[in-house]
């Protein structure tokens, strides 16, 4: 168990919907980042916040947002549900924001009909 | 052009066997690398850190880096079932500072440990 939890595990909605995934990082870690791991792209990193702050952004769809709250935990929102963003999402931590040491969650696998 | 470039198996070996993954960088500037290991329908964990050229070793698995090839290496030695899982090469993106956190993956290479 990294320390690192995810809500919900499974989510199952249709496209056009809107959903939220939340992550509570590990005591203590200000970073969290979020990643998209699907069969034909692989782990693909999304975006990074630190301490309430968006640090690093990768190739995040405009369709999709996050954010960061004072108490650390982060929430990745994703609107306009497409069938392909069906996917696994994670959610990962570390105690800085320069830390190549991530600690990942157990996903959520959201799947789009 | 992905930048950690993986093959994504599957790799199937005999139990106590000598498990063997690659992955090859586009970078030379990468000097940071990591193996993760998934077990199915699990979140990656980290097995492996090392930097720059050699070898880091650790309990059954050494990790190995040629900068001169690009090249990083897995071993896993004495393989057990257990070790049945997806093993995920990975080097942050170091680039700018704004981009730190970003750590790229390779596609992960499926191995299967059979007894």
């Amino acid at each position: 168990d990294s320390g690192v939890t995810q809500t919900p595990k499974h989510l199952i909605t249709a496209t056009g919907q809107r959903v939220t995934l939340r992550c509570s990082p590990r005591s203590g870690d200000l970073s969290v980042y979020w990643y998209q791991q699907s069969l034909d792209q692989g782990l693909q990193f999304l975006i990074q916040y630190y301490n309430g702050e968006e640090r690093a952004k990768g190739n995040i769809l405009e369709r999709f947002s996050a954010q960061q709250f004072p108490d650390l935990h982060s929430e990745l929102n994703l609107s306009s549900l497409e069938l392909g963003d069906s996917a696994l999402y994670f959610c990962a931590s570390s105690p800085y924001s320069e830390t190549d040491t991530q600690y990942f969650g157990p996903g959520t696998r959201l799947t789009v009909l | 052009q992905k930048e950690v470039e993986q093959d994504p198996g599957p790799l199937s070996v005999p139990e106590g066997a000598i498990v063997s993954l690659n992955c090859t960088y586009s970078n030379s500037a990468f000097q940071y690398f990591m193996w993760y290991r998934q077990y199915s329908r699990k979140g990656p964990e980290l097995l492996m850190y090392t930097y720059s050229s050699g070898n880091k070793e650790d309990g059954r698995f050494t990790a190995q880096v040629d900068k001169s090839s690009k090249y990083i290496s897995l071993f896993i030695r004495d393989s057990q079932p257990s070790d049945s899982a997806t093993y995920l090469c990975a080097t942050p993106d170091r680039m700018t500072t704004d981009s730190w956190g970003k750590l790229q993956f390779g596609a992960g290479t499926q191995v299967v440990v059979t007894p």
